[in-house]
């Protein structure tokens, strides 16, 4: 069955510093995507950023990276230089890529990220 | 474009009343999805649409949840008669067809007394 784990239900981190959100996953199918989301205290989801399973190189955007191990099935996200603003939920998801119609996403259950000043 | 438009954005209501969320979905995406968030239960998948077509309503809890989709434009999700374990965050988030990410509302929270 398709799983995403987030093992870290809360994490800190001091402004300005580097911090990894980590993200596991079980799935069958050969093709797939996974993304993070951001979920600030005002409620809305923010999609950050995507990786293919094919993709050769590791997705970023900004001060957002994904480190994608296939072999290990992880896809943790790493924000650097932490800025207050990065206090938030963060969502790891995956969807599979080829499968015609199927655009269900499995969701981990998220971690609490706190920047400290 | 004013992305994902929700309605409305808090809702108080009391058991049993009937409740209806509504959803305007980005212009030229297919896909539309309902979502609830919980405390206990994180984000659930209730149904998504693609061109208006409901393709998987598995996730609808009960036959007290329904939507619609009833143009490209527009869908609701109304739970009739309301119960307190409905009180949730309601998302509602459209995708293009070619693209992978989707783009969420701002969210309803419904608060069943």
């Amino acid at each position: 069955a398709q799983k995403i784990t987030q093992t870290q239900p809360g994490m800190f981190v001091q402004e300005k510093e580097a911090v990894t959100l980590d993200c596991t996953y079980d799935t069958s199918d050969p093709s797939y995507g996974l993304f993070w989301y951001k979920q600030p205290s005002s409620g809305e989801m923010i999609f950050l950023i995507y990786q293919g399973s094919y993709d050769q190189q590791n997705a970023t955007e900004g001060r957002y990276s994904l480190n994608f191990q296939k072999a290990r099935k992880s896809a943790n996200l790493v924000i650097s230089a932490s800025q207050l603003g990065d206090s938030a939920m963060y969502f790891c998801a995956m969807s599979p890529t080829n499968a015609g119609n199927n655009r269900k996403l499995i969701w981990g259950l998220g971690t609490s990220l706190a920047v400290n000043p | 474009d004013a992305g994902v438009i929700q309605s409305p954005r808090h809702e108080v209501t009391e058991m049993g009343q009937e409740v209806t969320l509504r959803c305007k979905p980005i212009s030229g995406h297919d896909y539309l999805f309902w979502y609830r968030q919980t405390m206990m239960r994180g984000l659930e998948l209730l149904i998504y649409f693609n061109n208006n077509v409901p393709i998987d309503d598995s996730g609808m809890p009960e036959d007290r949840f329904s939507a619609k989709m009833p143009n490209a434009s527009f869908s609701t999700l109304k739970i009739q008669p309301s119960e307190p374990r409905d009180s949730a965050v309601y998302f509602c988030a459209s995708a293009a067809a070619g693209a992978n990410v989707l783009t969420f509302g701002a969210g309803s929270r419904l608060t069943v007394l």
